[in-house]
C-alpha cells in the first residue's frame, strides 16, 4: 500500500536554529498537508498546498514557517528559527482530492532544547 | 470552531467487549473521518463517512453519522488488546483541512 514517508523520525534543535522536515507524498495525490501535534494535545493544522503554492495555512504558520515542494517528489516544511514550542510531532499528509482520503506519515518529533 | 470533541476521553475495557467512542462538531461538514494513534506514532486512517451517508462498516469497525444532532459514533466490537491507542474523529468543510479532536484514549485490557 502506497505510503508517505517522513525524515527523520527524530530531529534534535538547538533554539533559533533553521530545521527543515521532509516528506515524500503519494506520488499521484496533488494535495499536500503539514499538521502538528504538541505533547498530549491535539492535532492541529498548519498549512496545505496546492498547484505549488499554499491554498490554506493557520494562524500557528507564521513568517518562521515556510513550505516547499522543490522536486517534484519531496515536501518540506522549513521553521527558519526554531523556538522551544515549536517542539512537536508534525506529520505531513497528502491526498488525491482536497479533504478526502487523507494519508498521514508517521511523523518528524522535534525537540527544540 | 469546528473542531470534533470526542468523548469519552478516557475509556478502559475488557478484551472481547465492544468500545463505543463518540464525535460531536459545530458546523456542517462534507464528510468526517476517524483515526487511530498508537502512543507516539503516525495517525492511522481508520474510516470516512460522507456527510450524506449515516452508517459504515469496515471490519470490526461500525461508524455512525448523525448530521442534524452534528455527532459520529466509532463502535468496536470484539476488543482486541492491540486495538488500544486512542481515537481521533476529524471533520472537513468545503476547505481542504481537517479539524481534530482531543481523542479518546481506549485501553483493552487482556
Amino acid at each position: 500500500e502506497p505510503e508517505v514517508t517522513q525524515t527523520p523520525s527524530h530531529q534534535v534543535t538547538q533554539m533559533g536554529q533553521e530545521v527543515i522536515l521532509r516528506c515524500v507524498p503519494i506520488s499521484n495525490h496533488l494535495y499536500f498537508y503539514w499538521y502538528r501535534q504538541i505533547l498530549g494535545q491535539k492535532v492541529e493544522f498548519l498549512v496545505s498546498f496546492y498547484n505549488n503554492e499554499i491554498s490554506e495555512k493557520s494562524e500557528i504558520f507564521d513568517d518562521q514557517f515556510s513550505v516547499e515542494r522543490p522536486d517534484g517528489s519531496n515536501f518540506t516544511l522549513k521553521i527558519r528559527s526554531t523556538k522551544l514550542e515549536d517542539s512537536a510531532m508534525y506529520f505531513c499528509a497528502s491526498s488525491a482530492k482536497g479533504g478526502y482520503g487523507y494519508t498521514f506519515g508517521s511523523g518528524t518529533r522535534l525537540t527544540v532544547v | 470552531s469546528q473542531q470534533g470533541e470526542e468523548d469519552p476521553q478516557a475509556l478502559s475495557i475488557q478484551e472481547g467487549e465492544n468500545a463505543t467512542m463518540n464525535c460531536s462538531y459545530k458546523t456542517s461538514i462534507n464528510n468526517l473521518q476517524w483515526y487511530r494513534q498508537n502512543s507516539g506514532r503516525g495517525l492511522v486512517h481508520l474510516i470516512l463517512i460522507r456527510s450524506n451517508e449515516r452508517e459504515k462498516h469496515s471490519g470490526r469497525l461500525r461508524v455512525t453519522l448523525d448530521t442534524s444532532k452534528k455527532s459520529s459514533s466509532l463502535l468496536i466490537t470484539a476488543s482486541r488488546a492491540a486495538d488500544t491507542a486512542s481515537y481521533f474523529c476529524a471533520t472537513a468543510n468545503t476547505g481542504n483541512q481537517f479539524y481534530f479532536g482531543t481523542g479518546t484514549s481506549l485501553t483493552v485490557i487482556p
